[in-house]
Parts: C-alpha cells; structure tokens; sequence
C-alpha cells in the first residue's frame, strides 16, 4: 500500500475555501486515491475518489496532478460542521488479498466563525 | 437499507472478561474490516476477511479474534479483557479490496475497568 502524508491539523474560518494535500510518492499504476471525512464518536465516511486530473461532487473537488504523486482535497466555502478530521487513502480497489484499508492520522480540520 | 450494524453501542467490561461485538452488513459485501479508533488518534486495523471463510491480522490484532462464517457477519472477539482494549470500535464493509469505498457502522464504545 502506497504510504500517505498529510498535515496534522489545520484552521480556516467560515466561508474560506479549505485545500488539503496528501502526498504519495510511490502510489502504484493502478491505485485510486480516496478521501474520507470523520466527525466526533462517528465512522468515516466517503467523500470523494479519483484517479487522475479532477473529480467534483456536491461536497469537494479532487485534484491529482499527472505525476500523481500527491492529490489536493478541496472544500468550498466551509462552514462550522465541516470540523471533523479528514484521511486520505491509497489503494488498488481490483487487487484482492492484502490490500485491506488502513487509515493514516488524517488531518484535522477546525472551522472557526 | 440498514448498512453495517453494528452492537452493542456501548459496553462495560471488567478485566479479565470477554465479549464479543457484532457486525452485520446487507449490502453483500466481500470485504468487511474491524478498527479500533483510541481518543485523538486515527484508525488502526484489527483483522479484516476477503470473504466467507477467509479472514486475516491487520495492524493491531493481539487480543482479539474473528471468524466470517457468512458474508454479512464479521464478529470480532475480546478474550480476556485489559485495560488497554479501552477504544471506540468501528466496523467497516466494501465491495472491492482496498481502493474503494467503504461503508462504516455507529461504532461500539468500549471501557474496560
């Protein structure tokens, strides 16, 4: 599994737009890239998924340069309930076996009004 | 559609206990996993399984089994409770291995004292 790094932690107030980047130096042919959000005492939830160049959905906006060697998640316009903490994830989704999910620290995003 | 279920929400257990949390999925999942998530930190995995009859250690197993007799239950086991088994616990489904996306149950809160 391709490691990830991503910040600890980081601050925005309201209605700023919010990007966060991951980076996985030896992500493989075949791994996509997903983003996971997680509020206090829930599970993760899936937020968005690519491959390459840009992917948007109602909730963010993923961008993977053509090396792919990192990825930037983006979040417009936040507001307070989009505190929670955020996780990146690399992964072949064809390959079986050993290629469970694991998860990283995550970044943990703190909105301020 | 229920998801993953997960039970029981909460539970206290004395030292030396066992117990065993429940995890069902409805959406026919092959791949389901088990987290373990301790306050302020990521997730880490405990075991995972590929589908009925196959299961497999993750970051984290000591002190805990599973077995996956069928495809919607993955239950995972304490044998011999210790105070470090203290975590909120999180079970996880997806389709495919591990590039996709994954559903999450409520979570099981666990103290052991």
């Amino acid at each position: 599994l391709a490691k990830t790094t991503q910040p600890i932690s980081m601050d925005s107030y309201e209605g700023q737009e919010v990007n966060i980047t991951c980076s996985h130096n030896n992500i493989a042919t075949n791994d996509y890239i997903t983003w996971y959000q997680q509020f206090p005492s829930q599970g993760p939830r899936f937020i968005i998924q690519g491959y390459k160049t840009k992917v948007t959905n109602e909730v963010a906006s993923l961008f993977i340069p053509a090396d792919r060697k990192s990825s930037t998640l983006s979040l417009p316009r936040v507001s307070l309930s989009d505190t929670a903490v955020y996780y990146c994830l690399v992964g072949d989704m064809l390959r079986s076996g050993n290629t469970p999910l694991v998860f990283g620290k995550g970044t943990r995003l703190s909105v301020i009004a | 559609n229920a998801g993953v279920t997960q039970t029981p929400k909460f539970r206290i257990l004395k030292i030396g206990q066992s117990m065993t949390l429940q995890c069902a999925q409805d959406m026919n999942h092959n791949y389901m996993y088990w987290y373990r998530q301790d306050p302020g930190m990521g997730l880490k995995l405990i075991y995972y399984s590929v589908g009925a009859g196959i299961t497999d250690k993750g970051e984290v197993p000591n002190g805990y089994n599973v077995s996956r007799s069928t495809t919607e239950d993955f239950p995972l086991r304490l044998e011999l409770a210790a105070p470090s088994q203290t975590s909120v616990y999180f079970c996880a489904s997806s389709y495919l291995a591990g590039g996709t996306e994954a559903f999450f149950g409520q979570g099981t809160r666990l103290t052991v004292v």
